[in-house]
């Protein structure tokens, strides 16, 4: 079985351009998780899609964003990118919320 | 956000002894509460989980061990190796379909 998969692996972006990561969860989890996770900062909770809604986000401004798909995949995408932006995002998925399995990240680098 | 306090934010244990990592939680609503392992450049991985309806879970070399009454849960790493050695995260949450909330996390070194 497919665990989750993220694309790209890492992503390059100039300050004040826009940043699209994308993310497939296990099969069969209808819960995609979006985290932060910058340099000693540990995990940061960004936003959280559950049946294709946004259920909750994080103490993130409203230039991040994001969406899930009728197929659970998710992407999110960070606007308007700074500097203090570059960091591991992380995308994790569950069904019904326990037992989150992590992918291995989107290493986005904002110069 | 309600928060998870880890520590020691880094550990260096010899080969073979224990490692002790603890975490202390303010939400009486936590319900679930796991333990993720990563490796530099890797995402986290589920290592353990505990509910409160228990004082002690273990798996393996992995011993979680919970305290309900001073909101507090540990991990404790037997016979620790230097394949071991990795960032550790504690998590919370209630239970249900809700974020995970992490602490800060601790960087284990296990020395030869």
């Amino acid at each position: 079985e497919a665990g989750v998969t993220q694309s790209p692996t890492h992503l390059i972006k100039t300050r004040g351009q826009q940043a699209t990561l994308r993310c497939s969860p296990i099969s069969g989890h209808t819960s995609v998780y979006w985290y932060q996770q910058a340099l000693g900062l540990g995990l940061q909770f960004l936003l959280w899609y559950d049946e294709g809604e946004e259920r909750n986000r994080g103490n993130f401004p409203p230039r991040f964003s994001g969406r899930q798909f009728p197929n659970y995949s998710s992407e999110l995408n960070v606007n308007a990118l700074e500097l203090e932006d570059s960091a591991l995002y992380l995308c994790a998925s569950s069904l019904r919320g326990l037992r989150a399995f992590f992918g291995q990240g989107t290493r986005l680098t904002v110069v | 956000q309600q928060q998870v306090k880890q520590s020691p934010q880094s550990l260096i244990v010899q080969k073979g002894g224990i490692s002790i990592i603890n975490c202390a939680y303010e939400n009486t609503a936590f319900d679930y509460f796991p333990w993720y392992q990563q490796f530099p450049g890797k995402g986290p991985a589920l290592l353990i989980a505990i509910r409160p309806d228990v004082s002690e879970k273990k798996e393996g070399r992995f011993t979680i061990s919970f305290n309900k009454s001073a909101k507090q849960f540990s991990l404790h790493i037997m016979d620790s190796q230097p394949g071991d050695s990795a960032t550790y995260f504690c998590a919370a949450t209630p239970s249900g379909n809700t974020p995970l909330v992490f602490g800060k996390g601790t960087r284990l070194s296990v020395i030869a």
